[in-house]
């Protein structure tokens, strides 16, 4: 697809339940990105990769939180025991990022996460 | 610590009408500057960005100015339209690719 693919679009889940949400990058952008919007709120960054390297994990807010990016294009976020503070919608944005320059962030429509 | 602050954090006005919104940034080293808008249940999209040698750019009814040395930036709209309520998101750029400072954003409502 020509945009950034986010799936699914809406979770609803019981709280203590694990979910996955899936990012599908546009391709040949080696950036992508990962952001939580409560709302009202701005973007809470998550983590980050950036082609092979380690992934910048610092903005996961607990240990019940984890991303993989499998073959530098897609890219899922796990969450484990599901809280209902962890409702929210979950973002992805992917960039073409040259030479450690930030580019513009193509952003997916999102995944509202309700957690009963 | 990178902070960006937007004002004001939401905005009433009506069809046809100017308006400016506010970012205002401590953010170093400083890359670039992006203004977003994002419509309600979508993701933020790009409308212009500003670097460091940058004063003003234009994009259709969308004007955006930056002072490097105050650290401010501007969103002007120009003739609004019921389609320009949306929020509102400035986003600073540091010298590598994670580092992004998102503001609050601002909400637009445009009323016929």
């Amino acid at each position: 697809g020509a945009g950034v693919s986010q799936s699914p679009s809406n979770k609803v889940t019981e709280k203590g339940k694990d979910v996955e949400l899936r990012c599908d990058p546009i391709s040949g952008h080696t950036a992508l990105y990962w952001y939580r919007q409560s709302l009202g709120q701005g973007l809470e960054f998550l983590i980050y990769f950036q082609g092979n390297s380690a992934p910048d994990k610092s903005g996961l807010p607990s240990d019940r939180f984890s991303a993989e990016r499998t073959g530098g294009s897609v890219s899922t976020l796990t969450i484990q025991r599901t809280q209902q503070e962890d409702s929210a919608v979950y973002l992805c944005a992917s960039t073409i990022s040259p030479s450690g320059k930030t580019g513009e962030l193509f952003f997916g429509e999102g995944s509202r996460l309700t957690v009963l | 610590k990178n902070q960006v602050e937007q004002s004001p954090q939401s905005l009433i006005i009506l069809e046809g009408k100017n308006c400016t919104l506010q970012c205002n940034y401590t953010v170093s080293p400083f890359s670039n500057l992006r203004w977003y808008k994002q419509d309600t249940g979508r993701g933020p999209v790009s409308l212009t960005i500003m670097t460091f040698s940058e004063n003003t750019k234009s994009n259709g009814r969308y004007t955006a100015t930056l002072d490097a040395d105050t650290k401010q930036s501007s969103l002007h709209i120009t003739a609004s339209q019921l389609s320009d309520s949306a929020s509102y998101i400035c986003v600073v750029s540091g010298g590598s690719a994670r580092q992004l400072t998102f503001g609050s954003g601002t909400q637009l409502t445009v009323l016929p």
